[in-house]
């Protein structure tokens, strides 16, 4: 089955400016998750969904940093305006949960984003 | 609000199994044990879980204490490409915010030769 798929893999913006990351979540896959991962740390949960809802986005910056998503199925993830210190790597993952036990979360290869 | 603590780092020689350990003592009857594991530069991959039962896969095994306070993963022969962060999460699926993937900071595995 095709994985988690997630667009750009790199990006570099200047500080000020806004940015957006892609996500399209294994099909079927009810919840989706943005992590953010910063250099030697491990990932901070931004937003979690489940179909269209949101489940938790209580560490989720919402002054600058906003997610959406799109009938339950793609995902965007943005950042307006940029600070240096967003400088990381956004994760998305996607996992079945609903009734099934499979609920195990796939993940991405992640969007590295650079503030300069 | 971490939910499990473990150890910063462990080393393994190569082919010897690994244990790593994760203390959840404060779980409630509900939540899961799931691990994952990330592998430098690479999105984190899941690796097993279960909820009271030890639990095994092609990856790994995982035992439970009785209590559930505590679990060890067990990779029952190391390789080189083993070398990752590996994180413990407990977590309820399928109850909104009960059902949130937090990750700590994890075990760093070195596998050496």
């Amino acid at each position: 089955e095709a994985g988690v798929a997630q667009s750009p893999r790199y990006k570099i913006i200047e500080k000020r400016q806004s940015v957006a990351f892609w996500c399209n979540p294994i099909s079927g896959h009810a919840t989706l998750y943005w992590y953010q991962q910063i250099l030697g740390q491990g990932p901070k949960l931004l937003i979690q969904f489940q179909n269209n809802g949101v489940v938790d986005d209580s560490q989720l910056p919402k002054d600058r940093f906003s997610a959406e998503r799109l009938k339950g199925v793609d995902s965007t993830l943005k950042i307006q305006p940029a600070k240096l210190e967003d400088s990381a790597v956004y994760l998305c993952a996607s996992s079945l949960d609903g009734t099934g036990i499979r609920t195990e979360a796939f993940f991405g290869q992640g969007t590295r984003l650079t503030v300069v | 609000d971490a939910k499990t603590t473990q150890p910063p780092s462990m080393d393994c020689a190569e082919g010897r199994a690994a244990n790593l350990p994760c203390n959840h003592s404060t779980i409630s009857g509900n939540e899961y044990v799931y691990w994952y594991r990330q592998i430098h530069s690479q999105g984190p991959q899941y690796i097993i879980h279960g909820l009271k039962n030890n639990e095994t896969n092609e990856m790994a095994s995982l035992i439970i204490t009785e209590d559930r306070k505590s679990s060890t993963l067990i990779l029952p022969h190391a390789t080189l490409r083993d070398t990752a962060v590996y994180y413990c999460i407990v977590r309820v699926p399928n109850t909104g915010t009960a059902s949130k993937l937090t990750f700590g900071t994890g075990t760093r595995l070195q596998v050496t030769l």
